[in-house]
């Protein structure tokens, strides 16, 4: 079936350090991908996306590239900051439900 | 200001007995949704509406209803079947549910005295 699977956590870096978080996903069709950010006792915020094959989303510094031939969409950052630290959740859209996968916690120190 | 709006924050729920988190909606979505998040397992989703007067089941309907009476509510119900209650829950809403953005709300925080 369909999903999403993310690279676990928790992932710690130093400020201005860069950030890469995995995801790869299983899908049949064309899904639309996600990834959302959640800060601490909030909801989910849509932090950027992709809805085609090489499109690349890209919003705050974050990117992530969508690679059907790798069925991957992994998040990049080039210099993270202490208010990057959030929970991270990879998604794909295929139509007719979401995916979420897991989280990867991110906490940056300065 | 248009968005999606939990209340309450915080619920706490006594044994046997049903609770009900309030979810609304002022961005004129016709999809919404119940997802439940529980540490290290990211979102599961509990219940869905395509439109008004209509929703079907998710992953993890048991123990939860739903009513979607108007397009800007759709009430969860975690009712006394349900063994496990304590999570942190989630309503999201999106223009139409195929391909397209989910927006969330807060969360509601249950938990079991």
């Amino acid at each position: 079936g369909d999903s999403v699977t993310q690279m676990e956590g928790p992932v710690t870096l130093s400020e201005e350090a860069f950030l890469t978080i995995n995801c790869t996903y299983t899908a049949t069709g064309y899904p639309s991908l996600f990834w959302y950010v959640q800060y601490p006792g909030e909801g989910l915020q849509l932090l950027l996306k992709a809805t085609k094959a090489d499109d690349k989303g890209s919003n705050k510094g974050f990117e992530a590239t969508y690679r059907k031939e790798t069925t991957s969409f992994h998040l990049e950052k080039g210099s993270v900051q202490v208010s990057d630290s959030a929970v991270y959740f990879c998604a794909l859209n295929t139509g007719n439900q979401f995916y979420f996968g897991t989280g990867t916690s991110l906490t940056v120190i300065p | 200001d248009g968005g999606i709006t939990q209340s309450p924050k915080y619920l706490f729920r006594k044994e046997g007995q049903n609770v009900t988190l309030s979810c609304e909606q002022n961005l004129n979505h016709d999809a919404m949704y119940w997802y439940r998040q529980d540490p290290g397992q990211g979102l599961r989703l509990i219940y869905y509406s395509q439109i008004v007067n209509d929703f079907q089941k998710g992953d993890i309907a048991e123990g939860y209803s739903v009513s979607r009476e108007k397009k800007e509510s759709f009430p969860l119900t975690v009712t006394s079947a349900q063994k496990n209650p304590t999570a942190f829950y989630l309503c999201a809403s999106s223009i139409r549910t195929e391909e397209e953005t989910q927006y969330f709300g807060p969360g509601t925080r249950l938990l079991v005295l």
